[in-house]
């Protein structure tokens, strides 16, 4: 398996344009997980899906930031307008439920946002 | 919600030697603690987790102890060798998949 698929892997544009970046899970895993990374505040959960449907937002900072899952193999994360502090990596993982507690979840290289 | 706060920031150690970091968490409900490693330039990577009903867990050199009485858990490296030169992640969650990190502690493995 590829693993977790990201695109693009960097990412260099403008403030006020919009920024979409990508996902592709892993074939057969159900949940998926958009993480934000940034030197001041860490990693953070942004959004969490299950079976295609958002559980948790709760991490979304704002409305400029919006997330979806149209089918089992596709995620798009957007934010629009971009500003500066938006500038950060951004992770998608993956992670398949399975009895017994398997909680695993599998990061994809990230994307590098910079915003200008 | 959870806080989890990690120690220490950056650690040095001389290769063969031991290394231990340490995690606090306030929501006294968590009951999974996964500890990620991340390289340079890629995605964190599950290294070790512990449940609420385990004391201890070891994986060859990797393991993992946790008090929930004073709700702290720590990640131990014994017979640390280069390639473990990373930074490592504490997290803990209530619910299986909603994961709060804490800040990392970048771990340099002098030869």
């Amino acid at each position: 398996d590829a693993g977790v698929i990201q695109s693009p892997r960097h990412e260099v544009t403008e403030m006020g344009q919009e920024v979409t970046l990508r996902c592709k899970p892993i074939s057969g895993h159900d949940y998926l997980f958009w993480y934000r990374q940034t030197m001041m505040r860490g990693l953070e959960l942004l959004i969490y899906f299950n079976n295609n449907v958002p559980i948790d937002d709760s991490g979304m900072p704002e409305d400029r930031f919006s997330a979806k899952m149209p089918n089992a193999s596709f995620s798009t994360l957007k934010i629009q307008p971009s500003e500066p502090r938006d500038s950060a990596v951004y992770f998608c993982a993956s992670s398949p439920s399975r009895g017994g507690g398997y909680n695993e979840q599998f990061f994809g290289p990230g994307t590098r946002l910079t915003v200008l | 919600g959870e806080n989890v706060e990690q120690h220490p920031s950056t650690l040095s150690v001389q290769e063969g030697d031991s290394a231990v970091i340490k995690c606090t968490y306030s929501d006294s409900a968590s009951n999974y603690f996964p500890w990620y490693k991340q390289e340079l330039g890629k995605g964190p990577q599950l290294i070790i987790d512990i449940r609420s009903n385990v004391g201890e867990k070891k994986d060859q050199r990797i393991a993992v102890t946790l008090n929930k009485t004073a709700k702290h858990f720590s990640l131990h490296i014994t017979e640390t060798q280069p390639e473990d030169s990373a930074v490592y992640f504490c997290a803990a969650t209530s619910n299986d998949y909603k994961l709060s990190f804490g800040a990392g502690t970048t771990v340099t493995v002098r030869a």
